[in-house]
């Protein structure tokens, strides 16, 4: 089973709709849970970061966290064509080698005009 | 949020040259700083976990004398990829936690490296 797992899509949704991105963890220690967005070509940029259970909002983002069911969610409303791009779930492990982050292989999410 | 830099943002260079990459936390101090490695559709795969004043710790598979981290101070880390060749051409990232804000990481925006 893979530490950190994500639908590799894509997804598409359509302009004006609610994208919704869903993340499975499987380290039960874990404490914090990040998503990125990552266009193509640049390098990830942090947009969410969520510590504990329940929902976690920031313009129209909505980070939500079930430690319970090891899921991490992102909700985007309002979906824009800019924010078509490839979305990771980050998720920080405790390892021999130090805490470090564990991402997943990314969900592409396409938004149609 | 916080800003990290990477120098130079891609590099040509021939087979069998070493090639340097720096990263630069500006506005904060990082003792701990990260480089990953990202292939055209792959997704990101962390090579070096780099300490400041210590050795970094290098993932599984990855040789550490080719691929040389300094970290000599809190912010500042380099990676230099030595006797490069065509398969090291790749997209390298850094990233530096950003321990005021919950070990937050920050990426820098990468460096292409093409190997001819």
């Amino acid at each position: 089973q893979k530490e950190v797992e994500q639908n590799s899509g894509p997804l598409s949704v359509p302009e004006g709709a609610i994208a919704s991105l869903n993340c499975t963890y499987s380290d039960r220690g874990s404490q914090s849970f990040f998503w990125y967005r990552q266009y193509s070509g640049k390098s990830p940029e942090l947009i969410m970061s969520i510590y504990s259970n329940g929902d976690k909002e920031d313009g129209r983002f909505t980070a939500q966290l079930n430690k319970a069911s090891q899921y991490v969610s992102l909700l985007i409303r309002d979906s824009q064509p800019s924010d078509s791009a490839t979305y990771l779930c980050a998720v920080n492990i405790l390892t021999g080698g130090g805490n470090k982050l564990t991402f997943g292989t990314g969900t592409q999410l396409k938004v149609e005009l | 949020g916080a800003v990290v830099s990477q120098h130079p943002s891609w590099v040509i260079c021939k087979s069998g040259t070493s090639v340097k990459i720096e990263c630069r936390s500006l506005d904060f101090q990082a003792t701990t700083m990260f480089w990953y490695r990202q292939f055209p559709k792959q997704s990101l795969m962390l090579m070096a976990t780099s300490n400041e004043g210590s050795k970094a710790t290098y993932e599984q598979g990855v040789e550490k004398d080719k691929f040389l981290i300094n970290h000599a101070s809190l912010t500042l880390s380099t990676l230099t990829v030595t006797s490069a060749h065509p398969e090291d051409s790749s997209f390298y990232i850094c990233s530096a936690r950003d321990q005021r804000e919950y070990n937050e990481q920050y990426f820098g925006p990468g460096t292409r490296l093409t190997v001819t």
